[in-house]
């Protein structure tokens, strides 16, 4: 079975740093992959997705993400942390394919802090 | 458009007692779950529905129930319920499709069993 793994449980930057969170999975075929973020009492909001394609893909607020195969690995990154980026930041992939629903798995979470 | 909304946003329940969790979506969505979010366990699939009058278990589906019966709504039940049913409930729905894969979640339920 897929399985999705974000290594770090909490990270904490100072505003104005770069941030990388990192996003492992194990799967027999390439899959779709997603970073979902969410802020203190909400749902969770999409920051990016990679279906296929460049391996380097943008979303919103300056969030980023590089696919790469060979690692396994789907890492978010941002050049410049924002104390509003505070949040949990959640990976998740999904089977290539009709039947699988559009079902997602998602990793245990990230949480971040920014330090003023 | 509201997108999906979720009813209640708290609730607090006696062990043993039942309760059903509203979820409905103005997106003309095929696809609807439920997941479970517990501390350091991400969020876990309950039940999801592929279309009206269909559903089927996800990853962790026992001691609830799910109904479909209208394309805009998902119902989950909890028919007596257990304190390991303390969570965050998120409903999400998306499109059927070959491209577009992206769920569109709730602002989630907070249940307590006490």
């Amino acid at each position: 079975a897929q399985s999705v793994t974000q290594p770090d449980i909490h990270i904490t930057v100072s505003e104005g740093a770069s941030l990388e969170l990192r996003c492992n999975y194990s799967y027999g075929a390439t899959p779709y992959l997603f970073w979902y973020v969410q802020s203190p009492g909400q749902g969770l909001q999409l920051l990016l997705k990679y279906f296929s394609g460049d391996t380097l893909v943008q979303g919103i607020k300056g969030f980023e993400a590089e696919f790469k195969r060979s690692q396994s690995s789907f890492n978010l990154r941002k050049p410049s942390v924002h104390w509003s980026d505070a949040a949990e930041y959640f990976c998740a992939v999904k089977l290539a394919g009709g039947t699988s629903y559009g079902k997602l798995t998602f990793g245990q979470g990230t949480i971040l802090t920014v330090h003023p | 458009n509201a997108g999906v909304t979720q009813t209640p946003k708290f609730r607090v329940l006696k062990t043993g007692q039942s309760m059903t969790l509203l979820c409905a979506q103005d997106m003309n969505h095929e696809y609807m779950y439920w997941y479970r979010q517990d501390p350091g366990m991400g969020l876990r699939l309950i039940h999801y529905s592929v279309g009206e009058g269909t559903t089927a278990k996800g990853e962790v589906p026992d001691g609830y129930n799910v109904s479909r019966l209208k394309k805009q709504n998902f119902l989950l039940g909890l028919e007596s319920a257990a304190p390991s049913q303390t969570s965050v409930y998120f409903c999400a729905s998306s499109t059927r499709g070959t491209v577009s894969y992206e769920q569109y979640f709730g602002p989630g339920t907070r249940l307590t069993v006490t």
